[in-house]
């Protein structure tokens, strides 16, 4: 079985701050690990994937996010929001047979000017 | 544009009614899936099919059936339809592999009335 948490629904950063959205996943076999964002009303875009290469994953939109098996963590960074980060993220995993992704709830992110 | 199509963006329909959803996958994709996105429930699998076959279920209703055709386009079909299926209808595709990820279409939003 496979799980995915996200910490806090909300994050709310200054216009030029990191940006830090948590991830924290549960897999019983190694996992590969996704980060999608979805502008409103439209569909969920992938930014970046770890899938067991590198520890450290770049993404686009200057995003990045780091595989720490140790804490069974994946976190999402951005060292200076921009106004068009304002989104909603979505940490996924896969790790059964198959691809099949498990999401978690998401992190509706605001940048304030 | 994504790859993913899904028809129709919109919909608006009375309670009791049945609707078909449509997805055609990117070009090369075998699996397809289908997920409901509502403000309560979040992202929630139905069901995937790959390649004309079912392959896994979600929570996915008995008032809610899918197929995938030879040319792998998929059909949702909700019938039955209640004030509480109102939702964000995605579909998503991924050729074989865990390490993938999806590409998802651009959802359809199902208005009950």
């Amino acid at each position: 079985a496979q799980s995915v948490t996200q910490l806090g629904s909300h994050v709310s950063v200054s216009e030029g701050a990191l940006v830090l959205l948590r991830c924290n996943y549960s897999s019983s076999v190694p996992p590969y690990l996704f980060w999608y964002v979805q502008y409103p009303n439209q569909g969920l875009q992938l930014l970046l994937k770890y899938t067991s290469a590198a520890t450290l994953v770049k993404g686009i939109n200057g995003f990045e996010a780091e595989f720490k098996k140790s804490e069974t963590s994946f976190h999402l960074t951005k060292p200076s929001a921009h106004m068009s980060d304002a989104a909603e993220y979505f940490c996924a995993v896969s790790g059964n047979a198959g691809n099949m992704l498990t999401f978690g709830g998401g992190t509706r992110l605001m940048v304030k000017p | 544009d994504s790859g993913v199509t899904q028809t129709p963006k919109h919909l608006i329909t009375a309670t009791g009614q049945r609707v078909t959803l449509r997805c055609s996958p990117r070009s090369g994709d075998l699996s397809v899936y289908w997920y409901q996105q509502s403000l309560d429930q979040g992202l929630q699998f139905l069901i995937q099919y790959y390649n004309g076959e079912e392959r896994a279920k979600g929570n996915i209703l008995e008032r809610f059936s899918a197929q995938q055709f030879p040319d792998l386009h998929s059909e949702l079909n909700l019938s039955s339809l209640e004030l509480g299926d109102s939702a964000l209808y995605f579909c998503a595709s991924s050729v074989r592999g865990k390490a993938d990820g999806y590409t998802f279409g651009s959802g359809t939003r199902l208005t009950v009335v």
